[in-house]
């Protein structure tokens, strides 16, 4: 597609659910990034995707949250047991090369009650 | 330790005034540096982009900004500020040898008339 696209763009879940959101990059893209942004705050890196490598999940803060990238491609990052300090704004980015600068979806707000 | 920093969390600056925001890195050698700005409720933007040369560059929107090797500065800047630039503006830094954006906490920008 033209953009970055985020699903769903507002999620409202209980807490102790579990969520996916969803990130369709740009076709072509190699790189897809995880970040987060909670209310008043910078971005958070969570994790990133490159190519076939395997991905960095340094940023991850829980094993509560998990990410996978399908065939190079779209990426759902899940969130187990949802607490309510997990509300904030998840923000996926693709990138071709660094020289292309990172293409950001619209992001998906996460309210968890 | 690898970082970036914007040392200002909230700039007031009146409609037409110039405009400076703050970047600075740590870093072992220069990395890609680059300026993005994010609208309320929006995803973030790619204003420009650094990577080798001249060290003053054009983005969109009529914003430039200016690599200082001796500073490890990348200060944002445009010369009349309009109303449609109150936003939240982001400096990244990605180092050469990993494609990997780190992101500065963020600089609320607020015009006033």
């Amino acid at each position: 597609g033209a953009g970055v696209s985020q699903s769903p763009s507002n999620k409202v879940t209980e807490k102790g659910k579990d969520v996916e959101l969803r990130c369709d990059p740009i076709s072509g893209h190699t790189a897809l990034y995880w970040y987060r942004q909670s209310l008043g705050q910078g971005l958070e890196f969570l994790i990133y995707f490159q190519g076939n490598s395997a991905p960095d999940k340094s940023g991850l803060p829980s094993d509560r949250f998990s990410a996978e990238r399908t065939g190079g491609s779209v990426s759902t990052l899940t969130i187990q047991r949802t607490q309510q300090e997990d509300s904030a704004v998840y923000l996926c980015a693709s990138s071709l090369d660094i020289a292309s600068g990172y293409t950001f979806g619209s992001g998906t707000r996460l309210t968890v009650v | 330790a690898q970082s970036v920093t914007q040392p200002d969390i909230h700039i007031t600056v009146s409609e037409g005034a110039s405009l400076e925001l703050r970047c600075n890195y740590s870093y072992g050698a220069t990395p890609y540096l680059f300026w993005y700005v994010q609208s309320p409720g929006q995803g973030l933007q790619l204003l420009l982009k650094y990577f080798s040369g001249d060290t003053l560059v054009q983005g969109i929107k009529g914003f430039e900004a200016e690599f200082k090797r001796s500073q490890s500065s990348f200060n944002l800047r445009k010369p009349s500020v309009h109303w449609s630039d109150a936003a939240e503006y982001f400096c990244a830094v990605v180092p050469f040898s990993y494609q990997k954006v780190t992101f500065g906490t963020g600089t609320k920008l607020q015009v006033i008339p």
